[in-house]
């Protein structure tokens, strides 16, 4: 049973398009979250949800946006994609040591 | 701005041998301490941590330091193993273990030579 499951793991599109990558963990974890992982390797965290509601929002444009329909999934939406949007994409979810993050979602704008 | 830095971007090391992965921060407020190891095409997966109330926890070959007034932690891997091979990821967090989103270092890529 994967504990962090993330879909699509790979996704292809062209500029302007809006697209969404689903995010679901079995762990009962009450907290879940988004890195990026960008093109010089860096993860850096976009959003923080603890059992449905925000709590940590980084400077990220409000063309992504997260939705948590409940505490065990954790979705990004992305309106009109752009070529910088390019990266992969990792949910997490927090356990007591460390957190348990997905496989990654490898975006790519073309 | 870098609050945490790994400067060495790949480690190579002979199987057997010990391996040293490095990792500095500036933040004061620090204060958790992670390190992650991750395989191509996979997500990171958690290694071993340390609470800035300590300086060095062990976990079978691995063991963190954590050296607060140098604002330093350092990853030994004792013996290194081909299986070691992955880029290690430390990372660090304020606030204790709560909620507190985790600042990552740009990574090492280890490669254990058999």
């Amino acid at each position: 049973d994967t504990a962090v499951s993330q879909t699509p793991k790979y996704l292809v599109t062209q500029m302007g398009n809006d697209k969404s990558i689903k995010c679901e963990q079995n762990l009962g974890h009450d907290t879940m979250y988004w890195y990026k992982q960008d093109s010089k390797k860096f993860l850096k965290i976009m959003f923080s949800y603890n059992n449905k509601e925000l709590i940590i929002n980084e400077t990220v444009p409000n063309r992504f946006s997260p939705k948590s329909p409940d505490k065990a999934h954790l979705n990004l939406h992305i309106n009109s994609l752009e070529l910088g949007d390019s990266a992969v994409y990792f949910c997490a979810s927090r356990a007591d040591r460390g957190y348990t993050f997905g496989s990654g979602t490898r975006l790519t704008v073309v | 701005d870098q609050q945490v830095k790994q400067n060495s971007p790949s480690l190579s090391v002979q199987e057997g041998r010990i391996s040293i992965l490095n990792c500095d921060y500036t933040n004061s407020m620090f204060d958790y301490f992670l390190w992650y190891k991750k395989y191509p095409a996979e997500g990171p997966t958690f290694l071993i941590s340390i609470s800035s109330i300590k300086d060095k926890n062990e976990d079978g070959r691995f063991t963190v330091f954590l050296n607060k007034s140098a604002k330093h932690l350092s990853l030994h891997i004792v013996p290194s193993q081909p299986g070691d091979s992955a880029v290690y990821f430390c990372a660090a967090s304020a606030g204790g273990t709560s909620y507190g989103k985790l600042t990552f270092g740009q990574g090492t890529i280890l490669t254990v030579h058999p």
